[in-house]
């Protein structure tokens, strides 16, 4: 079975500071694939990655940057300098191949960013 | 279309009667996944499709929810006799390229099915 674990259930940072949030996941696949998506105060959920089990790199879009360690089964997010429009619930999500593809969620990191 | 389309955006239901949800995938995507999200947290998987074939229904209480994807039509998804506990926001999404492969979801807005 799959296991994904976000153990912060809400950080409060003020603007311009560095956050990162964790990620914990659990498989038995080798191929599997994990993603991170973001739900604003609006409600929608928004795809902001993905990462192949096969690919370590860690990768950076602007202000976001991910960290994927296989060894110890985490795939952290960081936001640099956060900024109050990232204020939202982030949740960490895995898919395995054997698994029809449905998308195995934590239970979310509620982010509050402040003036 | 370029979204996953999802109507209505709330329903208000009395308990025992009928839901009906729909969902129009981004055209182009062959996989329709149905989860319901509750507590504002928690995701729960119902069902995916395959086009309109039903491919995974492991999630779904089957004694009165059901779903369907026909051709040419938005998919659905029906609970019969709604129970309290079935006020949830339901979330359709959809992706294309392989079962199982690395494509990522892409959601709709939901609908929140409220239960009074």
């Amino acid at each position: 079975a799959q296991k994904v674990t976000q153990a912060q259930t809400e950080i409060s940072v003020v603007e311009k500071e560095d956050v990162t949030l964790d990620c914990v996941y659990e498989t038995r696949d080798t191929t599997y694939y994990l993603f991170w998506y973001k739900q604003p105060p609006s409600g929608e959920l928004v795809f902001l990655i993905r990462r192949n089990s096969f690919d370590e790199q860690n990768e950076i879009s602007g202000r976001y940057s991910w960290n994927f360690q296989k060894s110890t089964s985490s795939f952290n997010f960081t936001i640099t300098a956060s900024q109050v429009v990232d204020s939202a619930v982030y949740f960490c999500a895995l898919r395995t191949t054997g698994t029809a593809s449905k998308l195995t969620f934590g239970t979310g990191t509620r982010l509050q960013v402040t003036l | 279309g370029e979204e996953v389309a999802q109507t209505p955006k709330h329903l208000v239901r009395g308990e025992g009667q009928k839901a009906k949800l729909y969902c129009a995938p981004i055209k182009g995507h062959s996989y329709v996944f149905w989860y319901q999200q509750v507590l504002k947290n928690e995701f729960k998987f119902l069902i995916s499709f395959q086009n309109e074939n039903v491919f995974d229904e492991t999630g779904m209480p089957k004694e009165r929810f059901s779903a369907k994807c026909l051709p040419n039509s938005p998919c659905s998804l029906e609970i019969q006799a709604t129970k309290l506990e079935d006020s949830a926001v339901y979330f359709c999404a959809s992706s294309q390229g392989e079962l199982g492969g690395n494509q990522p979801q892409h959601f709709g807005d939901g609908t929140r099915l409220s239960i009074l």
